[in-house]
């Protein structure tokens, strides 16, 4: 079975661009999470999306959005770039129970 | 607010010895709780789990204890191998299905051949 893949997986934007990310989950996995993870923060949740439906989300600002696509496939979108926004951004699907999931091997972004 | 906290952020130790990670929790409500491995460039690696209702689960190498009341839980690697050199990340979360986790800030573990 593939496992979970991003897209792409190193990224260099400037302050104020946006940015849009790509998760494909393990076949047949309907849940998609998405988290941050900055040395000083360590990994934090961004959002989780089920059925094309966000059903969690977490402490980010309204810049940090996503979705879902009917094939499970997930998307991430941060708009107006700061700096701070610098972080490997990791996508994990999942079935029903939290140890099912299953990361990817995450984006490098930069913001310069 | 960090609800899940790791200290000593690194660990050295040798070959065939016992490592333990530690991580404690403040969320009496998390009733699930994993370690994931991650090596540089690559995503967390789910390593083993235990819930609430149990105070220890063994795979392999790996054993998980849980104190509850204590708000506590740790994995103990035995013996260690350097193969096991990497980021150990503690994670809680719910058993209701929702797939939310709160995870501490990772232990780098460095096991000396």
């Amino acid at each position: 079975k593939a496992g979970v893949t991003q897209t792409p997986r190193y990224l260099i934007k400037t302050r104020g661009q946006q940015v849009t990310l790509s998760c494909s989950p393990i076949s047949g996995h309907r849940s998609v999470s998405w988290y941050q993870q900055t040395p000083g923060q360590g990994l934090q949740f961004l959002f989780e999306y089920f059925s094309e439906t966000q059903r969690n989300k977490g402490n980010f600002p309204g810049r940090f959005s996503g979705r879902q696509f009917s094939n499970s496939r997930s998307e991430m979108n941060v708009s107006t770039l700061e700096l701070g926004d610098s972080a490997l951004y990791l996508c994990a699907s999942s079935g029903l129970a939290p140890d099912t999931q299953y990361f990817g091997p995450g984006t490098r972004l930069t913001v310069l | 607010d960090q609800q899940v906290k790791q200290n000593s952020p690194s660990l050295s130790v040798q070959e065939g010895r016992i490592s333990i990670l530690n991580c404690d929790y403040t969320n009496s409500m998390f009733d699930y709780f994993l370690w994931y491995k991650k090596y540089p460039a690559e995503g967390p690696t789910f390593l083993i789990s235990i819930s609430s209702i149990k105070d220890k689960n063994e795979d392999g190498r790996f054993t998980v204890f849980l104190n509850k009341s204590a708000k506590h839980l740790s994995l103990h690697i035995v013996p260690s191998q350097p193969g096991d050199s990497a980021v150990y990340f503690c994670a809680a979360g719910f058993s209701d299905g929702n797939n939310r986790l709160a995870f501490g800030k990772g232990n780098q573990v460095v096991v000396i051949p």
